[in-house]
């Protein structure tokens, strides 16, 4: 199975700020198919982009993605309050799907 | 538009089949074109896919659940069903049900539920 890392674990930022997020796999992900989701506290978790760079539907463009075989980064441009909270990449090319242990976002 | 929602008891017993329920509106099971998914997260840690089934009764599971897992269909009642058997603590968690483009993350979730394995 395909294992992601992700790095860091937390990133401690301000609002206004820009966030980088990264997820590496442990063996190149089929077709680029990686997703990247954002979990509010209490909540399930929401897709922000799939196959690398493609935001879903509803999601601003402060969130993008980029990277392809095993290096893929996320990145919010201005972090907005309510953005703080945890990102999670999962792969979905090679079964079975994984994910990463995520990053949390939180406020400095 | 989609939504998904859980439903089951919230408390199983140790060596006991964990039962869930995922019940569908907005979109019907039976029209194809998406798999119907399981994931599980574990109190404070991260996401672990469990299986998946089609309209069909095809079914996909994670190989480190696959002995204990069945994921079944009622397309008459737009619902999906998980069956975990032989239950331990280690499978407390929040359980999702979610639904899958067949080349394609997890879109949309269900609001999660709190399964807790205790006597």
């Amino acid at each position: 199975e395909i294992v992601l890392t992700q790095s860091p674990g937390t990133l401690s930022l301000s609002p206004g700020e820009g966030a980088t997020l990264s997820c590496r796999a442990s063996q190149s992900v089929t077709s680029n198919n990686l997703a990247w989701y954002q979990q509010r506290p209490g909540q399930a978790p929401r897709l922000l982009i799939y196959g690398a760079s493609s935001r879903a539907t509803g999601i601003p463009d402060r969130f993008s993605g980029r990277g392809s075989g095993t290096d893929f980064t996320f990145t919010i441009s201005r972090l907005e309050p309510e953005d703080f909270a945890v990102y999670y990449c999962q792969q979905y090319g090679s079964s079975p799907w994984t994910f990463g242990q995520g990053t949390k976002v939180d406020i400095k | 538009q989609v939504q998904l929602q859980e439903s089951g008891p919230g408390l199983v017993k140790p060596s006991q089949t964990l039962s869930l329920t995922c019940t569908v509106s907005g979109d019907s099971i039976s029209s194809g074109g998406y798999y119907w998914s399981w994931i599980r997260q574990h109190p404070g840690k991260g996401l672990e896919w469990i299986g998946y089934i089609y309209y069909s009764g095809s079914t996909y599971y994670n190989p480190s659940l696959k002995s204990r897992v069945t994921i079944s269909v009622d397309t008459s009642k737009n619902q999906f069903s998980l069956k975990l058997n032989s239950v331990t603590a280690a499978d407390t968690a929040v359980y999702y049900c979610a639904r899958e483009g067949l080349v394609a993350p997890f879109d949309p979730w269900g609001q999660g539920t709190l399964v807790t394995v205790s006597s």
